[in-house]
């Protein structure tokens, strides 16, 4: 089956820097790739995602790239923001699969105002 | 997106018993997924859920600990069975929508086994 791997397992920056966080995985058939933000207390929220036929994704502060030869992908935060501090996960799939989601550890992301 | 209600938040229960967990959703859905996340841990899928049939279970996972029903599109339940300390974790219920299946999931339910 899938695996995911995800680093760094903890990530502390300064106030507008940016954050970086890597995900491998091992199944050359996923083909969908999302990333999940966990608060403290609540469930993952979805921030962004990227599918095979993309090379990279973004959505104002955040961007996703996915190199599929290598099998990773990454998630980049510019500007960072002390309400950027979470956990971060990424995950993998493929879209046939109905919803099977492999998760990476997780990063926590600390940022430091 | 989707909005997901789980009961209860959290619960604190004594070993042996069972706890019942339920998850709504505002409208309808055909899959409905249930996690387990240990402290500090990833998110591990424990089965699927459709209406109509019996859930599917991932591997380390067997219905006889998590009972899972699924009477409708908008609502499905997990029960915890025979609980022991190990199973204090977080249970997620998630939903699958709109064209492109992204997977949303509610809050979540804090467990813990004395």
């Amino acid at each position: 089956g899938e695996n995911v791997e995800q680093h760094p397992s903890t990530l502390s920056v300064q106030e507008g820097d940016s954050a970086v966080i890597k995900c491998t995985y091992s199944d050359s058939a996923s083909n969908y790739f999302p990333w999940y933000k966990q608060e403290l207390g609540k469930g993952p929220q979805l921030i962004i995602d990227i599918r095979s036929n993309v090379g990279e994704k973004k959505d104002q502060r955040i961007a996703v790239t996915l190199n599929k030869t290598a099998k990773h992908f990454s998630l980049h935060i510019t500007e960072t923001q002390p309400e950027d501090s979470a956990v971060y996960f990424c995950a993998a799939s493929m879209i046939t699969s109905y919803g099977k989601l492999t998760f990476g550890q997780g990063t926590i992301l600390t940022v430091h105002p | 997106s989707a909005v997901i209600s789980q009961k209860p938040s959290r619960d604190i229960c004594q070993r042996g018993t069972s706890l019942t967990i339920q998850c709504q959703v505002d409208s309808q859905v055909t899959m409905m997924f249930w996690y387990r996340q240990q402290p500090g841990q990833s998110l591990t899928l424990i089965a699927t859920a459709n209406q109509g049939s019996e859930a599917t279970y991932e591997s380390g996972f067997v219905i006889d600990k998590f009972p899972i029903s699924r009477p409708n599109l908008t609502f499905s339940t997990l029960t915890v069975s025979n609980m022991s300390p190990e199973d204090s974790s977080i249970y997620l219920c998630s939903v699958e929508r709109g064209p492109e299946n992204i997977q949303y999931f509610g809050a979540g339910t804090r467990l813990s086994v004395l």
